[in-house]
């Protein structure tokens, strides 16, 4: 069974400061990892897509970073603001010949405070 | 370009009640999903849609859950008769997919705000 773990379920943290939100995922056939920023009230946004050969993409003060061996993601939140503060959903794309399908994780609640 | 719309934002039901969500997808894009996030989890895929075609559903409790897309553009979700976990969010996705190859993996879904349903 596909699955998406993603950990910690909530943190919280200073303004200005940098965290690091972890996924790892057991999805075959892999075709690619997506993180995704959801407002509260909104639907979730991508920030960042890669593909099985990329271990790493930025996307402004987001950085995701991709090891297909062990099968782990990370997203790197740098110089935090209080904008940030929404759940991560990390999603894993598989593609089985005729379709793809999406395997989301539960999400990473970030507060960011002052 | 404009967004994913979705209506009502907000919808409170009793059990056994009937309810319908609607949702406008970008225009142009082919490919439309419903999804169920339940609070504290992911989004779990209900139905996808290419053009007015059902690609997959599933997912779909289709004993009480029942989706259609008019003429391949809007599309309605509707739940007979509601159940007390069937409390969730209800987002809508669209995306200019438009075949099943290897590339259907990468295309980017554009996600709406999503209808809050709470079943007391």
């Amino acid at each position: 069974k596909n699955q998406v773990e993603q950990s910690p379920q909530s943190l919280i943290i200073l303004e200005g400061k940098n965290c690091t939100l972890q996924c790892n995922y057991t999805v075959s056939p892999f075709s690619n990892l997506r993180w995704y920023k959801q407002d509260t009230g909104r639907g979730p946004v991508s920030l960042t897509i890669m593909t099985f050969s990329e271990n790493t993409k930025s996307n402004g003060r987001y950085t995701a970073t991709l090891d297909a061996d062990t099968k782990q993601s990370s997203l790197h939140i740098t110089a935090s603001q209080l904008s940030d503060s929404a759940s991560y959903i990390c999603v894993v794309s598989a593609f089985s010949g005729t379709a793809s399908k999406l395997t989301f994780g539960t999400g990473t609640r970030l507060q960011v405070t002052l | 370009e404009a967004g994913v719309a979705q209506s009502p934002r907000y919808k409170i039901i009793e059990k056994r009640q009937s309810v319908a969500f609607w949702c406008n997808p970008i225009s142009g894009h082919a490919t439309l999903y419903w999804y169920q996030q339940i609070l504290g989890q992911g989004p779990k895929l209900l139905i996808q849609f290419q053009n007015n075609g059902v690609v997959d559903d599933s997912q779909l409790p289709k004993d009480r859950f029942s989706a259609e897309r008019l003429k391949g553009v809007d599309s309605t979700l509707k739940i007979q008769p509601a159940k007390l976990e069937d409390s969730a969010v209800y987002l809508c996705a669209s995306s200019s997919l438009t075949s099943g190859g290897p590339e259907s993996s990468y295309n980017e879904q554009f996600f709406g705000p999503g209808t809050r349903l709470t079943v007391l």
